[in-house]
């Protein structure tokens, strides 16, 4: 069973939707939780970490939900630029893991 | 800006072959990592090394080996090419004193294997 499990999607929204992504995690004893994002044919760059406590950066909103064992990840106002395929990570016994991504599309 | 940089983008080899992939980092990074990523599975950790001279298993490391004898470079290697290990490698790098969950990756070699 994948550790970190999410929709593959795709989502296809328009330009200024809100759109909202959930990954959900197998490990109670995992330490931290990331977003990062993947470019068509480029390599992953970290976008943001997520805290229970909830973490905003402009138009991204991260959340951790430990009870359910959820992580969220909503875009407000998308942009063209967002489209890009988006991984749900767990810290793990100092490893990441990988989830296996969300497309996303916006579309004029 | 940290800079990983990888020895080919693309790379095709014939079932059996020995095969070494380079990975270079410029910023004297500790940690290093090889992945591979398939469609609907994701990223999946090959080896991971913290120090020269050192490497740990990740999740599959099965066909695969690794060499770290300097810090700023991780080599993977096939010891015999198999069809089923035709994949998307990335390497990747991270400092110990910053951000150790901040992975930055090279831009990937696509293996095919015939």
């Amino acid at each position: 069973r994948k550790e970190v499990e999410q929709d593959p999607g795709p989502f296809n929204v328009p330009e200024g939707a809100t759109v909202a992504f959930n990954c959900t995690y197998s490990n109670s004893a995992s330490q931290s939780f990331f977003w990062y994002r993947q470019d068509c044919r480029k390599e992953p760059k970290l976008l943001m970490s997520v805290y229970s406590s909830g973490n905003e950066d402009g138009r991204f909103t991260a959340q951790l939900n430990r009870a359910s064992q959820y992580i969220s990840l909503l875009i407000r106002d998308s942009k063209l630029s967002d489209s890009a395929t988006y991984l749900c990570v767990e810290e793990y016994g100092n490893k990441l893991v990988f989830g296996a991504g969300t497309i996303l599309r916006v579309k004029s | 800006d940290v800079k990983v940089t990888q020895s080919s983008r693309y790379l095709v080899k014939r079932t059996g072959e020995k095969v070494f992939l380079e990975c270079v980092q410029d910023m004297d990074h500790e940690n290093m990592f090889w992945y591979r990523q398939d469609p609907g599975l994701g990223l999946r950790l090959i080896y991971f090394s913290y120090d020269v001279k050192m490497k740990e298993k990740g999740d599959i490391p099965e066909g695969y080996s690794v060499s770290r004898e300097k810090k700023e470079r991780f080599s993977l290697i096939l010891e015999s090419a198999s069809t089923n290990q035709t994949s998307m490698y990335l390497c990747a790098s991270s400092s110990l004193a910053g951000k150790p969950f901040e992975q930055y990756f090279g831009p990937g070699t696509r293996l095919t294997v015939t």
